[in-house]
């Protein structure tokens, strides 16, 4: 079944920097969405877009929904240690209306404080 | 407080022995689904099912099974088919299977399956 490519695989960054991950597909989605996943438990959602070229936040968290309706963006501004985890995105394909969610393989985020 | 349960946290297994993993929901929602996880592979996708008594296989079926008897529960089966079964296991559901827009799903907290 098809993935979506999320990049980078992982990071290391300081606390209090900002960080930024990216989804990208061939395809074209119609929902994008945004997990965070803690050690030994289920990813939580964090955001979710419906519209092309939709900007959304949660805190400190901001997703984008790419205009060509093939990437999405998250950002997160000056991190802390509780950021840790893999973060996931997620998209319904536009050609696949009534299919399972699409999942990204996660970016795994480490702050050093 | 609604949710997903899945059960047990952990569990071990013997070679060519059959187990069942247990995934209840109180959210009242139509679709669930199980979801097999292994270190940089991400979220693959093993059975889903929209209805009762309805399910559809996912990317990797193959060695797994599934019933869906209850709108409340979608208990997945690893069987001795399933040669390399040592993996992390979620169970999710949403309102709905998404039509023209996926529909947000809610996880549970796994279940780990080790090989003794």
């Amino acid at each position: 079944g098809q993935q979506l490519n999320q990049s980078p695989q992982s990071m290391f960054i300081q606390e209090g920097e900002d960080v930024s991950m990216n989804c990208t597909s061939s395809s074209i989605f119609n929902t994008w969405l945004w997990y965070k996943q803690d050690p030994g438990e289920g990813p939580v959602l964090l955001i979710a877009l419906y519209k092309a070229g939709e900007l959304t936040s949660n805190g400190r968290l901001t997703a984008q929904f790419g205009i060509t309706r093939k990437d999405s963006f998250l950002n997160i501004s000056a991190s802390i240690p509780s950021d840790v985890g893999i973060y996931f995105c997620a998209g319904q394909q536009a050609s696949q209306a009534g299919t399972a969610l699409i999942f990204g393989k996660g970016t795994t985020l480490s702050v050093s404080s | 407080d609604g949710g997903i349960t899945q059960s047990p946290k952990y569990l071990f297994r013997k070679e060519g022995q059959n187990v069942t993993l247990s995934c209840e929901q109180n959210l009242n929602h139509d679709a669930m689904y199980w979801y097999r996880q292994d270190p940089g592979q991400g979220l693959r996708l093993i059975y889903y099912s929209q209805i009762v008594n309805d399910f559809q296989k996912g990317d990797i079926a193959e060695g797994y099974s599934v019933s869906r008897e209850k709108k409340e529960s979608f208990p997945l089966t690893v069987t001795s088919a399933q040669k390399n079964p040592t993996a992390f296991y979620l169970c999710a559901s949403s309102t709905r299977l998404g039509d023209v827009l996926g529909q947000p799903q809610h996880f549970g907290d796994g279940t780990r399956l080790s090989i003794l």
